[in-house]
């Protein structure tokens, strides 16, 4: 059971670059998540979903954008990467409305230069 | 809007001593009030959480938390700290749905580094 798995581990983009970051998890979990930590921060929710096709804004959408086809994968799309979206961004999921814990993946180190 | 505050970056505990953290919240409900921990290159762990009840909590690996309402506290404890417990640690609280917070979206504080001394 792999739980929440995220690729790549790093990641050194140019601006104006683009890229997908990829979050699966095998638990048949309803609920996921995108949160981003800058350097010295606390985590921020960017993205969530609460099922197949069902996407929302989190505390700071801007720049990203999100979709979820299958309860499995819920990748985070950057279009036009910029300086000040170098972080770590983790990927989270939990099972429902009635389930309390949410489970992180290990993070994607992404710097833009 | 909702906000957590840690105010301590770095803690220094000697192993075998007792460990306080602190967390203040800011929100306008009755807040959902949860514990993190991170170890080096990994994701977060859930420690413990607050939602209702009783306001002393009881998490894995020891430790224990009190929500304190009147002083918009949730600190965290341990009676006696091991090596392995130095890590970085978040206080986290739900956030409003009205801020982005529909399924249960979280915020976190800055974060508490603890470093254990032998």
């Amino acid at each position: 059971n792999a739980g929440v798995t995220q690729t790549p581990k790093f990641r050194i983009l140019k601006i104006g670059q683009s890229m997908t970051l990829q979050c699966t998890q095998d638990m048949n979990h309803n609920y996921m998540y995108w949160y981003r930590q800058d350097p010295g921060m606390g985590l921020k929710l960017i993205y969530y979903s609460v099922g197949a096709g069902i996407t929302d804004k989190g505390e700071v959408p801007n720049g990203y954008n999100v979709s979820r086809s299958t309860t499995e994968d819920f990748p985070l799309r950057l279009e036009l990467a910029a300086p000040s979206q170098t972080s770590v961004y983790f990927c989270a999921s939990k099972g429902g409305p009635s389930t309390d814990t949410q489970y992180f993946g290990p993070g994607t180190r992404l710097t833009v230069l | 809007a909702q906000s957590v505050t840690q105010p301590d970056i770095h803690i220094t505990v000697s192993e075998g001593a007792s460990l306080e953290l602190r967390c203040n919240y800011s929100y306008g409900a009755t807040p959902y009030l949860f514990w993190y921990v991170q170890s080096p290159g990994q994701g977060l762990q859930l420690l413990l959480k607050y939602f209702s009840g009783d306001t002393l909590v009881q998490g894995i690996k020891g430790f224990e938390a009190e929500f304190k309402r009147s002083q918009s506290s949730f600190n965290l404890r341990k009676p006696s700290v091991h090596w392995s417990d130095a890590a970085e640690y978040f206080c986290a609280v739900k956030l409003e749905e009205r801020s982005g917070g529909g399924a249960d979206g979280l915020t976190f504080g800055k974060g508490t580094h603890l470093i254990i001394q032998p």
